[in-house]
């Protein structure tokens, strides 16, 4: 089964400065869809940055990008010129198929504080 | 662009009872999944509809039901509810193959007391 891991429950990150929070996943799919997703106290869950497993070039979406190693089933997000609105939970999810559905797979997130 | 509705936005049931949660999908978007967010937890994904039918469940026993409408709108049905039930209950909806990514609304908070 699926299985994806954040290792840091908390991050906190100096305002302007650069945060990178970490994410594994398990899987013995070739072709797949990461994400992450932020989740404010909105509760909203709001895409930020989406990679396929079949291109090789990481993603990014303005101040945020990835760095994906497949090899190494590592996922990890970047967010430079850290802003005070992007205090929220970040959650790693894994696209998979169940019975013929689509579903995502999260970890168990990151709390990011930004200090000002 | 219309987002996720989901409604009503908090709600608090006594065990036992019956519970029916809203959701709206997004323009454009012909699936609708469901997800239970327990407190300090990532979502869980219970199931996902498509042409109105069930066509994928997670690890959620059959007292977790659903609907899905022409207009691709949604329901969830929780019967017997048990305090465990207690949770954030997320709508996200997306095209079939969900390649680009997933709308989520804001979520219901349902406490069972």
């Amino acid at each position: 089964a699926q299985t994806v891991t954040q290792s840091q429950p908390e991050m906190s990150v100096q305002e302007a400065e650069t945060v990178t929070l970490s994410c594994t996943y398990d899987t013995s799919e070739s072709d797949y869809y990461l994400f992450w997703y932020k989740q404010p106290p909105s509760r909203q869950m709001i895409l930020v940055i989406r990679q396929e497993a079949y291109k090789q070039q990481n993603a990014t979406e303005n101040r945020f990008s990835v760095n994906f190693q497949k090899a190494a089933k590592s996922f990890s997000l970047k967010i430079s010129d850290s802003q005070l609105g992007d205090a929220a939970m970040y959650f790693c999810a894994y696209r998979t198929i169940i019975q013929g559905a689509q579903k995502l797979v999260f970890g168990q997130g990151t709390r990011l504080t930004i200090n000002p | 662009e219309t987002g996720v509705t989901q409604s009503p936005t908090h709600l608090i049931k006594t065990r036992g009872q019956q519970v029916t949660l809203r959701c709206s999908s997004q323009s454009g978007h012909n699936t609708v999944s469901w997800y239970q967010q327990a407190l300090g937890q990532g979502p869980q994904f219970i199931f996902q509809y498509y042409r109105e039918e069930e066509n994928g469940r997670g690890n959620f026993p059959p007292r977790f039901s659903g609907l899905q409408f022409p207009n691709y709108s949604s329901e969830l049905n929780v019967n017997a509810l048990e305090l465990d039930d207690s949770a954030l209950y997320l709508c996200a909806s997306s095209s079939l193959t969900g390649k680009r990514g997933y709308t989520f609304g804001s979520g219901t908070r349902l406490t069972v007391v």
